[in-house]
């Protein structure tokens, strides 16, 4: 595609519930990464994926997150029994190749609200 | 381990007056360089980056930074703000010497007065 396609845009569920969010990266990108923007907090590394490499995982905050990358491809997030503090803009990005932090296309991010 | 900080959670300027951006970060070797901007409902979008060189690096929209290693700063500038430019900024550290994974600062928050 011709950018980073992220959904839903927003999601709004329930405390308990599970959820996941889709990362569409452009096209013959190797690396994605996961980042979670809370109100005041920046941007908050959560996992990279390059190619078919271990995924880094040291940014998810707990064992109720995963992720994984089909293909070398689409990527979910997956979040369980989310709670409020889960609430915030989980980003993804892409890049050709690692390294290439100039080159880190993002999307328009996944808003969740978890009431 | 490599870490930004962004000390200014809010500015406020006035459309025509000149905007400094503060940026100062940790980092093992010589750092890669990055600012961002995020407009309301908008993905990122790179306005400059540093890797070596020129410490003074030209971006899009006018803006400009400057590399300082002895201060470990790498300030954003722009001498003529337009009600445009009201969003948010991210500044960004990664490179060879500790992780390509970028890490971005809490940002800085830009409002623009008519």
């Amino acid at each position: 595609g011709a950018g980073v396609s992220q959904s839903p845009s927003n999601k709004v569920t329930e405390k308990g519930k599970d959820v996941e969010l889709r990362c569409d990266p452009i096209s013959g990108h190797t690396a994605l990464y996961w980042y979670r923007q809370s109100l005041g907090q920046g941007l908050e590394f959560l996992i990279y994926f390059q190619g078919n490499s271990a995924p880094d995982k040291s940014g998810l905050p707990s064992d109720r997150f995963s992720a994984e990358r089909t293909g070398g491809s689409v990527s979910t997030l997956t979040i369980q029994r989310t709670q409020q503090e889960d609430s915030a803009v989980y980003l993804c990005a892409s890049s050709l190749a690692p390294g290439q932090a100039e080159k880190l296309f993002f999307g328009s991010g996944t808003q969740l609200s978890v009431l | 381990a490599q870490s930004v900080t962004q000390p200014d959670i809010h500015i406020t300027v006035s459309e025509g007056a000149s905007l400094e951006l503060r940026c100062n970060y940790s980092y093992g070797a010589t750092p890669y360089l990055f600012w961002y901007v995020q407009s309301p409902g908008q993905g990122l979008q790179l306005l400059l980056k540093y890797f070596s060189g020129d410490t003074l690096v030209q971006g899009i929209k006018g803006f400009e930074a400057e590399f300082k290693r002895s201060q470990s700063s790498f300030n954003l500038r722009k001498p003529s703000v337009h009600w445009s430019d009201a969003a948010e900024y991210f500044c960004a550290v990664g490179g060879p010497g500790g992780s390509y994974i970028p890490t971005f600062g809490r940002g800085t928050s830009l409002i623009v007065h008519p």
